[in-house]
């Protein structure tokens, strides 16, 4: 079965630290992968996407996400935290074809002026 | 183009109740997921739903349902509800090619 662990339920950096959210997950077959961002009161929006090729992923607002199949990881990383980027953030797995989407429990990233 | 949008918002019943959620997926979009989030059990997928025939579903009890319409605009039902019923319900439309999921804001329910 799939599963999703995301390391840290919060996590605090400091504007302009490098941010590094971290991912496993458990698929029986090579998975989608995906970033989620969620603002408060607002739905989830796609930060990045993992189906197929290569694998660091480029996404929006500078992020940027590494499938490592080895080490079952798709951690979500920026160089330079900004204010606007504190959101909750939750990475996602598919099995291909995309049809059922299992999120993890999420993280909470606070960034400190 | 227009994204998802779900009706209504917010809304507010008692328990016992029964609730209808609307969803108006993006135009050319035949594939419409929902989703529950709670602060306790996080994202959870309830059914997903494909040219009017449900494709997938997740565990939840019987009490919740959905359809979907020719156009494909997607209802969920809840009937017979229950305080843990309250929670913020997402809906997601599909690309065509299936590998990418828009969000709607959501439809926020509290039952009192």
């Amino acid at each position: 079965a799939q599963s999703v662990t995301q390391l840290g339920s919060h996590v605090s950096v400091s504007e302009g630290a490098l941010v590094l959210l971290r991912c496993n997950y458990s698929s029986s077959v090579p998975p989608y992968l995906f970033w989620y961002v969620q603002y408060p009161n607002q739905g989830l929006q796609l930060l990045l996407k993992y189906t197929t090729g290569a694998t660091l992923v480029k996404g929006i607002n500078g992020f940027e996400a590494e499938f490592k199949k080895s080490e079952t990881s798709f951690h979500l990383t920026k160089p330079s935290a900004h204010m606007s980027d504190a959101a909750e953030y939750f990475c996602a797995v598919s099995d291909p074809p995309y049809d059922k989407v299992i999120f993890g429990p999420g993280t909470s990233l606070s960034v400190i002026p | 183009k227009a994204g998802v949008t779900q009706t209504p918002r917010y809304l507010i019943k008692t328990r016992g109740q029964q609730v209808t959620l609307s969803c108006s997926p993006i135009s050319g979009h035949r594939s419409v997921s929902w989703y529950q989030q709670t602060p306790g059990q996080g994202l959870q997928f309830l059914f997903e739903y494909f040219s009017e025939t449900q494709r997938n579903k997740g565990n939840f009890p019987g009490r919740f349902s959905g359809r979907q319409f020719s156009n494909s605009r997607s209802e969920m039902n809840v009937s017979t509800l229950e305080l843990g019923d309250s929670a913020l319900y997402l809906c997601a439309s599909s690309s065509p090619l299936g590998n990418e999921q828009f969000f709607g804001p959501g439809t926020r329910l509290t039952v009192l």
